[in-house]
């Protein structure tokens, strides 16, 4: 079973849309969450750290289900250029280790 | 703009030949650097952790031997592919942090060609 497991999508949602990804982990003791976003060719760019209280950024909203060992990641009000990659991230010790999903990928059209 | 610098950001080579990666933290001290390898649609794979002035720590499965690290100052990190056969192909990222915030940067990525 693999660390960090995402649907690898493609997501096609017009503008406006809700979209939700969700992500697993296998590993209970894990640390820290996140999720980042990658443009196509690009590094990978932290959209937002996971919190068990669940956090929301604007238009975006992650939760973390440790009983479920799965991390959530919502979208409202969709924009073409949230079109990416989204890459759910866990550290699953206390350093700075990083396990990365393949990424669910995500494609706004107008 | 960046924090972490890579270069170069595209390398073409022959089969057989070495190619040297650099990745500079810009305007931080980086205790540790982390290299990562993504093929085309999978996830970034760790390749080594790497603290500076000593040894990287190399995930398993990933030849020290082949790819050689170097992490001799707070401020560059360097893999050496040695002997690149086109299965090398990939595309390599490099991150830094520093126990001051440790937070975590990501650098532009290189992305490597093997003919």
């Amino acid at each position: 079973r693999k660390e960090v497991e995402q649907d690898p999508g493609p997501f096609n949602v017009p503008e406006g849309a809700t979209v939700a990804f969700n992500c697993t982990y296998s590993n209970s003791a894990s640390q820290s969450f996140f999720w980042y976003r990658q443009d196509c060719r690009k590094e990978p760019k932290l959209l937002m750290s996971v919190y068990s209280s669940g956090n929301e950024d604007g238009r975006f909203t992650a939760q973390l289900n440790r009983a479920s060992q799965y991390i959530s990641l919502l979208i409202r009000d969709s924009k073409l250029s949230d079109s990416a990659t989204y890459l759910c991230v866990v550290n699953p010790r206390a350093v700075d280790k990083l396990i990365f999903g393949a990424g669910t990928r995500l494609a706004v059209h107008p | 703009g960046a924090v972490v610098s890579q270069h170069p950001s595209w390398v073409i080579c022959k089969s057989g030949t070495s190619v040297k990666i650099e990745c500079r933290s810009l305007d931080f001290q980086a205790t540790t650097m982390f290299w990562y390898r993504q093929f085309p649609k999978q996830s970034l794979m760790l390749m080594a952790t790497s603290n500076e002035g000593s040894k990287a720590t190399y995930e398993q499965g990933v030849e020290k031997d082949k790819f050689l690290i170097n992490h001799a100052s707070l401020t560059l990190s360097t893999l050496t592919v040695t002997s690149a056969h086109p299965e090398d192909s990939s595309f390599y990222i490099c991150s830094a942090t520093t126990r001051v915030t440790g937070e975590l940067f990501f650098g532009e990525g290189s992305r490597l060609t093997v003919l």
